[in-house]
């Protein structure tokens, strides 16, 4: 298994236009999470999958974002209309759960898509 | 709700010293996991250590350990025999109900 990917690593584009992230998970992980993360900050939560079924959204993610995942395999994260502000590194993560609680969900990250608005 | 808080944004230390990265959290739940992430400048997140709420003993991982102090809610990160690839940031991180909660990152700079 070669780990988590995303495609593609860098977008530029205008402001105005839509663009769409790609993430496959590690193959045998149900979970998926997207995050967003701003230079010197932490990765923000966006948004978390299990299997295919989107189960949580943060209320960073605007009514111009929008993921999938239709099959529990990949998914795709779309940002319409872009803006300035939205001009961040984009996250995707996969884990499986490791114990009934769920405590010990470690999540393993791809390299990330980052992204530039001008 | 849950927080994690890490307080110093920038941190030197000689190679091949020791270092402690500082972490506490905030979180009402009974049980919760804590952990530990590397990005160097490539961007890529890497996972270091994981600390369960019901763990005794403090998790370690080779050069990496994690002084998990409960009644403190403080889970800092120990990195022994710092090398000059241990450059970079460092997360801590708390899973919540259905995501997981980041720090703002701790910059680590290994002096040769």
């Amino acid at each position: 298994d070669t780990g988590v990917s995303q495609d593609p690593r860098h977008k530029i584009t205008k402001r105005g236009q839509n663009v769409t992230f790609r993430c496959d998970p590690i193959s045998e992980h149900n979970r998926l999470y997207w995050y967003r993360q701003t230079l010197g900050q932490g990765p923000e939560f966006l948004t978390y999958f299990q299997n295919e079924a989107q189960l949580e959204k943060s209320r960073l993610l605007s009514d111009r974002f929008s993921a999938e995942r239709p099959k529990g395999s990949f998914s795709t994260l779309e940002i319409q209309r872009t803006e300035q502000g939205d001009s961040a590194m984009y996250l995707c993560a996969s884990s499986s759960r490791m114990r009934p609680s769920g405590e010990q969900e470690t999540q393993y990250f791809g390299p990330g898509t980052r992204l530039l608005v001008l | 709700a849950q927080k994690i808080t890490q307080t110093q944004p920038g941190m030197f230390v000689q190679e091949k010293e020791a270092v402690t990265l500082d972490c506490t959290y905030d979180t009402s739940d009974q049980s919760y996991g804590l952990f530990w992430y590397k990005q160097p400048s490539s961007g890529e997140m890497i996972f270091l250590i994981y600390q369960g709420s019901y763990d005794e003993q403090n998790a370690t991982e080779g050069r990496y350990s994690l002084n998990f102090q409960k009644a403190r809610k403080s889970a800092n990160l120990v990195i022994s025999a710092s090398q000059l690839g241990d450059s970079a940031m460092y997360f801590c991180a708390m899973r919540g109900y259905h995501q997981f909660y980041f720090g703002t990152g701790t910059s680590l700079t290994v002096i040769p």
